[in-house]
């Protein structure tokens, strides 16, 4: 079945520091990738998506690219804030029907200012 | 409101107790799903529907009874639960017919005594 792996934490940076999350995924055929952001006390919201391999996602500040030969949907920014403390999910969507989403751990992001 | 909803936002109830959870989109669409985020776990699918339709049970125990009238609401009805069902529950809305990501609320944090 599907799967996704990233890193657990927690991924603690300093304000101004290069982010980097990693994210690996199985799956038959095309899925779509997305990341997903969850702060503190609220349900998941939509970071970025990328429906085909070599898309590149994008929103306030954050990008991943959909690397079909490693892959891969690494989550980067190039300065992060303290307001970007929250845990990461990445996921994926196998092609077609009204699927669930598969998620990974979640990756919980500390910034100290 | 806007987004989707969802109601109580904190549920603690016995094991013998009858309760239902509430989720409420108001997106217009037409596929529906709850998902159980435990700690240290995936998000786990258990329920999908499309159409009003159950199209998926991720082998969820029967103590879990989903319920969606209509395509803007969607119901679990719990009993007889055991302590490790304490989770956060969240529901999650989105359009089919093509790669559309899932909107989710904010989730009922269900504590089982």
């Amino acid at each position: 079945g599907d799967s996704v792996t990233q890193m657990e934490g927690p991924v603690t940076l300093s304000e101004e520091a290069f982010l980097t999350i990693n994210c690996t995924y199985t799956a038959t055929g095309y899925p779509s990738l997305f990341w997903y952001v969850q702060y503190p006390g609220e349900g998941l919201q939509l970071l970025l998506k990328a429906t085909k391999a070599d898309d590149k996602g994008s929103n306030k500040g954050f990008e991943a690219t959909y690397r079909k030969e490693t892959t891969s949907f690494h989550l980067e920014k190039g300065s992060v804030q303290v307001s970007d403390s929250a845990v990461y999910f990445c996921a994926l969507r196998g092609g077609g029907g009204a699927d669930g989403l598969t998620f990974g751990k979640g990756t919980h992001l500390i910034i100290q200012p | 409101e806007t987004g989707v909803t969802q109601t109580p936002r904190h549920l603690v109830m016995g094991m013998t107790n009858k309760k239902s959870l509430k989720c409420e989109q108001h997106l217009g669409h037409n596929a529906m799903y709850w998902y159980k985020q435990s700690a240290k776990k995936p998000l786990e699918l258990m329920f999908v529907y499309s159409l009003e339709e159950r199209v998926e049970n991720n082998s969820v125990p029967s103590r879990f009874s989903p319920e969606c009238p209509n395509s803007s609401h969607l119901f679990l009805h719990l009993h007889t639960l055991q302590p490790e069902d304490s989770a956060l529950y969240l529901c999650a809305s989105s359009q089919e017919g093509g790669v559309h990501e899932q909107y989710f609320g904010p989730g009922t944090r269900l504590t089982v005594t």
